[in-house]
């Protein structure tokens, strides 16, 4: 069974338009979080939500909006895509502070 | 602000070399430090975890420590072999921070050739 599963592995885009990526976790983690990697590599967190209250919100764009129906989803919803957002975004969870699985990513390409 | 840096950024070793990654960090009051590996097109794989209180983990060939007075990390890899080419990631998770909050360096992009 998938730990931390990413819906849709792919995305392709036009500028302008709004796309959800979805996530799921069936470790029972009590912490969830979406990290963006951009084209150099580098892994930033963007959001964390505990207990489905949002923890962190690291300075992303309005656009960018994380939602978290209960403790085993997260989901993260963008409008009006920038060129600018393709990355990889990569949903993960932890319980508490300690390890933090990670799903397989979600290519975002905005063109 | 925590910054982890990751030294050096590419290395390409022959089968069967030991090595060494190494991993530095500004604050050392982190909780604990975490090594990935990430795959071409992949996630990220947890390979070790070293609480703020250990010294060293370890997981079949790989050796992980920790020196907080310093601020770093090393991961050993013994007996490399082709399987262990990928980019490996260590990240720092702050005592301070928000829950969570894990910063990552940039990697160390490794190819073991047969």
């Amino acid at each position: 069974d998938t730990a931390v599963s990413q819906t849709p592995k792919y995305l392709v885009t036009q500028m302008g338009n709004d796309k959800s990526i979805k996530c799921e976790q069936n470790l029972g983690h009590d912490t969830m979080y979406w990290y963006k990697q951009d084209s150099k590599k580098f892994l930033k967190i963007m959001f964390s939500y505990n207990n489905k209250e949002l923890i962190i919100n690291e300075t992303v764009p309005n656009r960018f909006s994380p939602k978290s129906p209960d403790k085993a989803h997260l989901n993260l919803h963008i409008n009006s895509l920038e060129l600018g957002d393709s990355a990889v975004y990569f949903c993960a969870s932890s319980q508490d502070r300690a390890w933090q699985y990670f799903g397989p990513g979600t290519r975002l390409t905005v063109t | 602000k925590q910054e982890v840096t990751q030294i050096p950024a590419a290395l390409s070793v022959p089968e069967g070399e030991n090595l060494v990654l190494n991993c530095s960090f500004t604050d050392s009051a982190i909780y604990n430090l975490q090594w990935f590996r990430q795959d071409p097109g992949k996630g990220l794989t947890s390979l070790l975890l070293i609480q703020s209180s250990q010294r060293e983990q370890t997981s079949g060939r790989l050796n992980a420590s920790l020196d907080k007075s310093s601020g770093r990390s090393t991961l050993y890899i013994a007996a490399s072999q082709p399987g262990d080419s990928a980019t490996y990631l260590c990240a720092a998770l702050d005592r301070g921070s928000t829950l969570g909050r894990l910063y990552f360096g940039r990697g160390t992009q490794l190819t073991v050739w047969p």
